[in-house]
C-alpha cells in the first residue's frame, strides 16, 4: 500500500511570507496531484507532475523521483490563499491515495 | 453544467435509515470515482465506473454500499441501513479519459453525510 504523508498538518503564515508544504510517499508512482479546498468549497487540481517543476502565478510544485518527494511552495503568501492543500499519488492504475491534507492560514 | 456536482449537499439520516447520493459528472467525462473522506482525513477510494460499468468497487467498506451509472452518466451511491461511522464526505470525481492516475480529475462539491 502507497502511504502518503505530508507535512506540516497545520501552518500559519504572515501575509507575504514564503510557503513550503512537503509530501513523501512510499512507493513507485505515476502522477503526484497536488489539491486545493478552500473552508466551504470543493476541491480544486492545482497541479499533475510526474518530473520535474510546474509553475502557475504564485504557486509552484516540485517532486524527486528518486528521492519520493514532492514540495508545493506558495510565494507572497495572501489571506486568500487560506485553504487546505492535498497531495494525492497515483501508480499504474487510475486509483489514487491521499495524504491528509495541511491547513494553510495566512494572516494579513 | 460546467463542473461537477453532487446533491444534496448535505444529508442528515437517522440510523438505520437507506440514503442516495447522487452524482452528474462532467459531460463526456469517461470515468467516474466515489471517495469517502472522514473527518481531518483525506478521500478513501470507494468504487470506479468506466462509462457505465463498475470495474472497482474494492473500497466499499461494506455490502450496505452500493453505487451505480447505469447510462455512464449520472451516478448513485446508496447506502443502507445507515450507521454512525457512516458519517463523512462523500466525494465524487471524474476524469474526461479512462483510467491512469496521469489524468486530472474534477471533483465536485461533496455530500456530507451525518448520520445521528
Amino acid at each position: 500500500k502507497n502511504e502518503v504523508e505530508q507535512s506540516p498538518q497545520n501552518l500559519t503564515a504572515q501575509e507575504g511570507e514564503f510557503i513550503t508544504i512537503n509530501c513523501s510517499y512510499s512507493v513507485g508512482i505515476s502522477a503526484l496531484h497536488w489539491l486545493q479546498q478552500h473552508p466551504g468549497g470543493g476541491i480544486v487540481s492545482l497541479f499533475m507532475l510526474s518530473s520535474g517543476k510546474k509553475k502557475h502565478g504564485r504557486l509552484i510544485a516540485t517532486i524527486n523521483i528518486q528521492e519520493k518527494h514532492s514540495s508545493l511552495h506558495i510565494t507572497a503568501s495572501h489571506p486568500r490563499d487560506s485553504a487546505v492543500y492535498t497531495c494525492a499519488v497515483g501508480g499504474s492504475n487510475y486509483k489514487l491515495t491521499f495524504g491528509k491534507g495541511t491547513l494553510l492560514t495566512v494572516n494579513p | 453544467g460546467a463542473g461537477v456536482s453532487q446533491s444534496p449537499r448535505y444529508k442528515v439520516a437517522k440510523r438505520g435509515q437507506d440514503v442516495a447520493l447522487r452524482c452528474d459528472p462532467i459531460s463526456g467525462h469517461v470515468s467516474l470515482f466515489w471517495y469517502q473522506q472522514a473527518l481531518g482525513q483525506g478521500p478513501e477510494f470507494l468504487t470506479y465506473f468506466q462509462n457505465e460499468a463498475q470495474l472497482d468497487k474494492s473500497g466499499l467498506p461494506s455490502d450496505r454500499f452500493f453505487a451505480e451509472r447505469p447510462e455512464g452518466s449520472v451516478s448513485t451511491l446508496k447506502i443502507q441501513r445507515t450507521q454512525q461511522e457512516d458519517s463523512a464526505v462523500y466525494l465524487c470525481a471524474t476524469q474526461r479519459l479512462a483510467g491512469g492516475a496521469s489524468y486530472e480529475q474534477y471533483f465536485g462539491p461533496g455530500t456530507r453525510l451525518t448520520v445521528t
